[in-house]
């Protein structure tokens, strides 16, 4: 496509229930990134992935967060058992290969909305 | 180690006045420098970047930067604010490989007619 996309747009959710987050990147690019935006808060750092090596996940809060790239391209962020303080703007966001000089492109984001 | 401080995490100015936007960056090797605008309900979208060449960088919407690495800054100036600017505006730091990005907490810019 021609940018990220992020699927669904808005999601709410009970309190304990899992929830499955969709981030398509562009095409061709090797890296993608997952943020968590609070109300009023910059970015928080999630996961990295750069093609085949191994992610980044020290941003992970806790293990009930986890996420995979299927196939270098798609990517899933999964909160399992959700609690409140998850409520936030997930953002996703691709470079063409990761080095210092390529910007990011962000998706618009998933609001996510735990009750 | 990378970081970025936003001095100010609100900023109002007067439609027609000058835009400054502060930040400053720590980075042990050269660094790239970025910034982003952020309008309600939408993603974040790059405005300008600084990879080494310029030090005075021209982005979209009339907005520039320099980058002055004695005062390790990079701030974000606009000579004449629209009401169209207000908005979230984000700087970034980068190296060159593995996660990439550090952004700073944002400053929220309000433009006042």
């Amino acid at each position: 496509g021609a940018g990220v996309s992020q699927s669904p747009s808005n999601k709410v959710t009970e309190k304990g229930k899992d929830v499955e987050l969709r981030c398509d990147p562009i095409s061709g690019h090797t890296a993608l990134y997952w943020y968590r935006q609070s109300l009023g808060q910059g970015l928080e750092f999630l996961i990295y992935f750069q093609g085949n090596s191994a992610p980044d996940k020290s941003g992970l809060p806790s293990d009930r967060f986890s996420a995979e790239r299927t196939g270098g391209s798609v990517s899933t962020l999964t909160i399992q058992r959700t609690q409140q303080e998850d409520s936030a703007v997930y953002l996703c966001a691709s470079s063409l290969d990761g080095t210092g000089d390529t910007e990011a492109f962000f998706g618009q984001g998933t609001r996510l909305t735990v009750v | 180690a990378q970081s970025v401080t936003q001095l100010g995490s609100h900023v109002s100015v007067s439609e027609g006045a000058l835009v400054l936007l502060r930040c400053n960056y720590s980075s042990s090797v050269p660094p790239y420098l970025f910034w982003y605008v952020q309008y309600p309900n939408q993603g974040l979208q790059l405005l300008l970047k600084y990879t080494s060449a310029a030090t005075l960088v021209k982005g979209i919407n009339g907005f520039e930067a320099e980058f002055k690495k004695s005062e390790t800054s990079f701030h974000l100036t606009k000579p004449s604010a629209h009401m169209s600017d207000a908005a979230e505006y984000f700087c970034a730091v980068s190296r060159d490989t593995g996660n990439q990005f550090y952004f700073g907490t944002g400053t929220s810019l309000t433009v006042i007619p």
